[in-house]
């Protein structure tokens, strides 16, 4: 049962315009939420993270949105760069040590 | 300058035949996880420590385990590796109220 799911597996995007990755999730418990970068051959890197008492955390180009009650969070890139083209990973955590990862997005920032 | 360093970067080991893969880090976090991660898949975690306390997940199969001498190494040992556990390994850290650090990564094949 995938708790974190994010149904687009790719995204393809113009240099300048704007990315959205999307996530649902089912828990209702989840109450911090993150989302990672990773290049090919590289580990996942934090990129930003809210938590569930916030409905928007922006740091520069990069903001996230929780709508908890849809139970749905979107990660908003403006403007798209091609340094930004990456496998995305959104994860969710319940008051614990531990995170639940969806199963990624590759973005491709295009000129 | 790495801070959770995954040694070897590839692996490659026969079936059957236990292999050893290797984290350390220079954040003296006191949490530590190991991760599994095959193609087009969330990461899954395997198990975590908090400091000495092992914390293995229910779906972990035996055939994998974990050692952790001191606060900056960790040891994921595979005793009879099977086709199947063919994939990435990630091994993470955290600070209490911190986003997790992953390392690059240790992928694995089974020949």
């Amino acid at each position: 049962d995938q708790q974190v799911k994010q149904n687009s597996p790719s995204l393809s995007v113009q240099e300048g315009r704007i990315s959205i990755l999307n996530c649902d999730y089912t828990n209702s418990m989840f109450d911090y939420f993150l989302w990672y970068k990773k290049y090919p051959a590289e580990g996942p890197t934090f990129l930003i993270s809210i938590s569930s008492i916030k409905d928007k955390n922006e740091d520069g180009r990069f903001t996230v949105f929780l709508n908890k009650s849809a139970k749905h969070l979107s990660l908003h890139i403006v403007p798209s760069q091609p340094g930004d083209s990456a496998v995305y990973f959104c994860a969710a955590s319940a008051r614990t040590d531990k995170l639940i990862f969806g199963t990624g997005t590759r973005l491709q920032v295009f000129p | 300058d790495a801070m959770v360093i995954q040694n070897p970067r590839y692996q490659v080991t026969q079936f059957g035949k236990p292999v050893t893969l290797s984290c350390s880090q220079t954040l003296n976090h006191n949490v530590m996880y190991w991760y599994q991660q095959k193609s087009s898949q969330a990461p899954k975690l395997l198990f975590h420590y908090y400091d000495k306390d092992f914390n293995n997940e229910a779906d972990t199969p035996d055939n994998f385990q974990s050692r952790r001498p001191n606060t900056s190494f960790c040891f994921l040992d595979i005793r009879s590796p099977g086709l199947g556990d063919a994939a990435m390994y990630l091994c993470a850290t955290r600070e209490r109220n911190q986003p997790q650090h992953f390392g690059d990564g240790t992928r694995l094949s089974i020949l």
